[in-house]
């Protein structure tokens, strides 16, 4: 599976402030760029996901910033609140060729949220 | 999304046993994927498992370790066999819908420990 570097590994962010974490991949064939949220004890949850045919995406405090020469992603939480203290994790897939819509996930970022 | 259910939920195993984890989804689903997550790590996937077809592992994965059974559209399961205290881990289901392969929802996982 190709890669996709994650950073930071951990980011603290005051209450109202801005969070934002970045993705970076090198398979050219990913096509489809989910952000899962995890919590202590729980599943990855899909919280939004972006197709390179946009360069931006947002529902509500979340938004997803793409730049396709780059190869580079990035989510941005506005506002950010104590209760966006979790773990996120970017992934990528691709519709094409073997392993399709296979995730290949970063290494995660832990974000606490301080009040 | 889809609602993904797993049993167990959290399990302590001797060394040299086998675990079967069960994944049901509350609809009909196309594509179903295994991760396994150490803690406080990223997903790795483990294997695919589409009805009608013998699972596709990935690289460092192999069935005689981790058999895993698709007898139908909402139900797989996955065996761990001949564990080690290396394979405690957390286990994680997930599913692609059908015509939606880009979403993928996971269930809660299964932690296990091996002693």
């Amino acid at each position: 599976q190709q890669q996709v570097k994650q950073s930071p590994q951990s980011l603290i962010v005051q209450k109202g402030g801005i969070s934002i974490i970045n993705c970076a991949y090198e398979n050219t064939a990913f096509d489809y760029f989910p952000w899962y949220q995890q919590f202590p004890g729980k599943g990855p949850a899909l919280l939004i996901a972006i197709r390179p045919d946009v360069s931006e995406k947002k529902e509500g405090r979340f938004t997803i910033s793409f730049n396709k020469s780059a190869k580079q992603f990035s989510l941005h939480i506005m506002d950010s609140q104590p209760g966006d203290s979790a773990t996120y994790f970017c992934a990528a897939s691709t519709a094409s060729g073997a392993g399709s819509y296979q995730l290949t996930f970063g290494k995660g970022t832990k974000l606490s949220v301080i009040p | 999304s889809a609602v993904i259910s797993q049993k167990p939920s959290r399990d302590i195993c001797q060394r040299g046993t086998s675990l079967t984890i069960q994944c049901q989804v509350d609809s009909q689903v196309t594509m179903m994927f295994w991760y396994r997550q150490q803690p406080g790590q990223s997903l790795t996937l483990i294997a695919t498992a589409n009805q009608g077809s013998e699972a596709t592992y990935e690289s460092g994965f192999v069935i005689d370790k981790f058999p895993i059974s698709r007898p139908n559209l909402t139900f797989s399961t996955l065996t761990v066999s001949n564990m080690s205290p290396e394979d405690s881990s957390i286990y994680l289901c997930s599913v692609a819908r059908q015509g939606v392969f880009y979403e993928q929802y996971f269930g809660p996982g299964t932690r296990l420990t091996v002693t």
